[in-house]
């Protein structure tokens, strides 16, 4: 069953904004991953944050973990029109974390 | 370097043809994943391999079946392709099978169109 919750499903903003981009899952995780697939393609991977980790930064992006709340946030600074695509957070269980369940994914378009 | 790669990227069949989508990789990782795409959805994941060892989750149709013939190489047969079955095939690999520190890297998918 589908693991994570995305929020907002589709957002569209000015090149040189920051977007921000929601997840909520369900059960206790080892970490969460975010991955990005732009139209057409595979996913790729962009960030791994583990569940004892709070916040984690890679170049323009920012991750933060809320164990508590069962949620997460990619925040994109600086946005360019190559960031338009498909922003998908997975979660490794702490269970049986063989798999990556995905989330329901959020639809970024930067507008040049 | 293309580290996951499927072939074909585009695959049209008939209905109720078997068909078969490869995924090969030059990462020499453990675990091999197929997953299932439909237009505007998650990725759900259909089964896995470690090593040779074979996972099916629980809601895989019968239709779907897979081979792993050597670490390099996962195919993804579907007997007889229906209607519901033209998605997106993702394949993926990870040197970790509990993917506690690791990431998945994935292929760039092959798109089936069942006609």
């Amino acid at each position: 069953s589908q693991q994570g919750e995305e929020d907002p499903q589709a957002l569209s903003i000015q090149e040189g904004e920051n977007a921000t981009m929601n997840c909520s899952y369900k059960t206790s995780i080892n970490n969460l991953q975010w991955y990005r697939q732009s139209s057409g393609r595979g996913l790729v991977h962009l960030i791994l944050i583990r569940s004892n980790e709070r916040e984690k930064h890679s170049g323009r992006l920012r991750v933060t973990l809320d164990t508590s709340k069962k949620s997460s946030s990619l925040l994109i600074t600086a946005s360019r029109a190559a960031d338009t695509a498909s922003y998908f957070c997975a979660t490794a269980s702490s269970g049986s974390a063989r798999q990556l369940t995905f989330g329901s994914g959020t639809q970024l378009t930067v507008l040049p | 370097d293309a580290m996951v790669i499927q072939n074909p990227r585009y695959q049209v069949t008939q209905f109720g043809k078997p068909v078969t989508l490869s995924c090969s990789q030059t990462l020499n990782h453990n675990v091999m994943y197929w997953y299932q795409q439909k237009s505007s959805q998650a990725p759900k994941l259909l089964f896995h391999y470690y090593d040779k060892d074979f996972n099916n989750e629980a809601d895989t149709p019968d239709n779907f079946q897979s081979r792993r013939p050597n670490t390099s190489f996962c195919f993804l047969d579907i007997r007889s392709p229906g209607l519901g079955d033209a998605a997106m095939y993702l394949c993926a690999t990870s040197i970790d099978r509990g993917l506690m520190n690791t990431e998945a890297f994935f292929g760039q998918g092959t798109r089936l169109t069942v006609v």
